[in-house]
């Protein structure tokens, strides 16, 4: 069964520190693998999109990195700020359905970043 | 602004009534999707449409219903058959060949029973 598991299911950080967050996945075929981040009571908002071939991506203070061969991701905030808390989702496109997409939702890693 | 519009942001649903739940984008995606977000799950695929006239289901979709009369409009009906309505809806579009491509979300409605 195609599978997204993240850690940890919690995190708590203090503001200006940084932090990593962890995706481990079973999905194959692999397509790409996404990061969103989730406000609360708000839709995802996509942080970063990773093909097989990449293994690194940036977004201002945050940075994907991609194993295809392990298949892990992980998501490192950097400088973290208060507005950085929300629930960070690991998204992971399994290209058996020709032309779309179907995405497999991790079920997140929720953020808090203290003052 | 292009973006995607839910509405109601909240709605309450009586016990054998059907609801339905707005999704209108600007974005001129032609695809557009439907997800179910639940507490401690990751979202999960209710029904989604590649181009007007058109849609097919997701992994969840009994007990739901769609159109998709209008390329910017992908309005989602939960009937009375679906027995645990109770969740955060969320609308998403992307355009037709997705592939490395993200999908928009709109903030999503959030559905609750009498």
């Amino acid at each position: 069964k195609n599978q997204v598991e993240q850690s940890p299911q919690s995190l708590i950080i203090l503001e200006g520190k940084n932090c990593t967050l962890q995706c481990n996945y079973t999905v194959s075929p692999f397509s790409n693998l996404r990061w969103y981040k989730q406000d609360t009571g708000r839709g995802p908002v996509s942080l970063t999109i990773m093909t097989f071939s990449e293994n690194t991506k940036s977004n201002g203070r945050y940075t994907a990195t991609l194993d295809a061969d392990t298949k892990q991701s992980s998501l490192h905030i950097t400088a973290s700020q208060l507005s950085d808390s929300a629930s960070y989702i690991c998204v992971v496109s399994d290209r058996t359905v020709s032309s779309t997409d179907k995405l497999i939702f991790g079920t997140g890693t929720r953020l808090q970043v203290f003052p | 602004d292009g973006g995607i519009t839910q509405s109601p942001k909240y709605l309450f649903r009586k016990e054998g009534q059907n609801v339905t739940l707005s999704c209108e984008q600007n974005l001129n995606h032609d695809a557009m999707y439907w997800y179910r977000q639940d507490p401690g799950q990751g979202l999960r695929l209710i029904y989604y449409s590649q181009i007007v006239n058109d849609f097919q289901k997701g992994d969840i979709a009994e007990g739901y219903s769609v159109s998709r009369e209008k390329k910017e409009s992908f309005p989602l009906t939960v009937t009375s058959a679906q027995k645990n309505p109770t969740a955060f809806y969320l609308c998403a579009s992307s355009i037709a060949d997705s592939s490395n491509q993200p999908q928009h979300f709109g903030d999503g409605t959030r559905l609750s029973i009498l």
